[in-house]
């Protein structure tokens, strides 16, 4: 079946430091990816919508120039936390859209392993 | 090992009918259990969660859920379907017991509801 990766899996940077996290899908095509964050105890929360070839669509509430999001290929997505902070710290997870199976109710959604990353 | 599964590809119900989507997990110690929804193009919506406490959570848009230890299930129902109601449906899971954080979704359950 269809596969997306995250990568890295986990990942520990210092605060002040900036980190990126690779979504991909392994083999299919994806015009959309969504990325996700979520705190412990917590749900999922959307912070975008990452369309390739265009700027991501975010959230209400969530920073841009602080979550830099790149979709520039129809496999790859990325996230980038700038200068991070231990209050960044949470699961990372994404979310990607096959092409191929159209944008009705019956498009088909893959999600990645998550990342967790830790900003001390 | 972690796991949860939704044995329903689909699920087809007539507008005004109780609809339930089924989801199964397997953890090592207590989990914590969400549901979501998506619509076409859009980001996963939050509908409920269970994470201690009742076993039956109410979520949004009339939703519910019902905790269930022994068969290892948290079964997403709604008394009466709406037409609005077509999407597809993500179990999530959470296993406490490993120290870790990772979740796991299920791999999804298209609902279609007809008028």
């Amino acid at each position: 079946g269809a596969v997306v990766s995250q990568h890295p899996s986990w990942v520990i940077c210092k605060s002040g430091t900036s980190v990126k996290i690779e979504c991909r899908s392994l083999d299919f095509q994806a015009t959309t990816m969504f990325w996700y964050r979520q705190f412990p105890k917590q749900s999922l929360m959307l912070m975008a919508t990452s369309n390739e070839g265009s700027k991501a669509t975010y959230e209400q509430g969530v920073e841009k120039d602080k979550f830099l999001i790149n979709h520039a290929s129809l496999t790859l997505s990325t996230l980038t936390v700038t200068s991070a902070h231990p209050e960044d710290s949470s699961f990372y997870i994404c979310s990607a859209q096959n092409v191929r199976s159209g944008t009705g109710i019956g498009n088909t959604i893959y999600f990645g392993e998550g990342s967790w990353l830790t900003v001390v | 090992a972690q796991s949860v599964a939704q044995p329903e590809d689909q699920v087809n119900v007539a507008e005004g009918n109780p609809l339930t989507v089924k989801c199964t997990y397997s953890v090592s110690g207590n989990p914590y259990l969400f549901w979501y929804v998506q619509y076409p193009n859009r980001g996963l919506q939050f509908l409920l969660k269970y994470i201690t406490g009742d076993n039956l959570v109410k979520g949004s848009y009339g939703f519910e859920a019902e905790f269930n230890k022994s068969q290892t299930s948290f079964h997403l129902k709604k008394p009466s379907a709406l037409v609005s109601d077509s999407a597809l449906y993500f179990c999530a899971v959470r296993d406490t017991g490993t120290g870790g954080f990772k979740t796991i979704f299920g791999a999804g359950t298209r609902l279609f509801v007809k008028a």
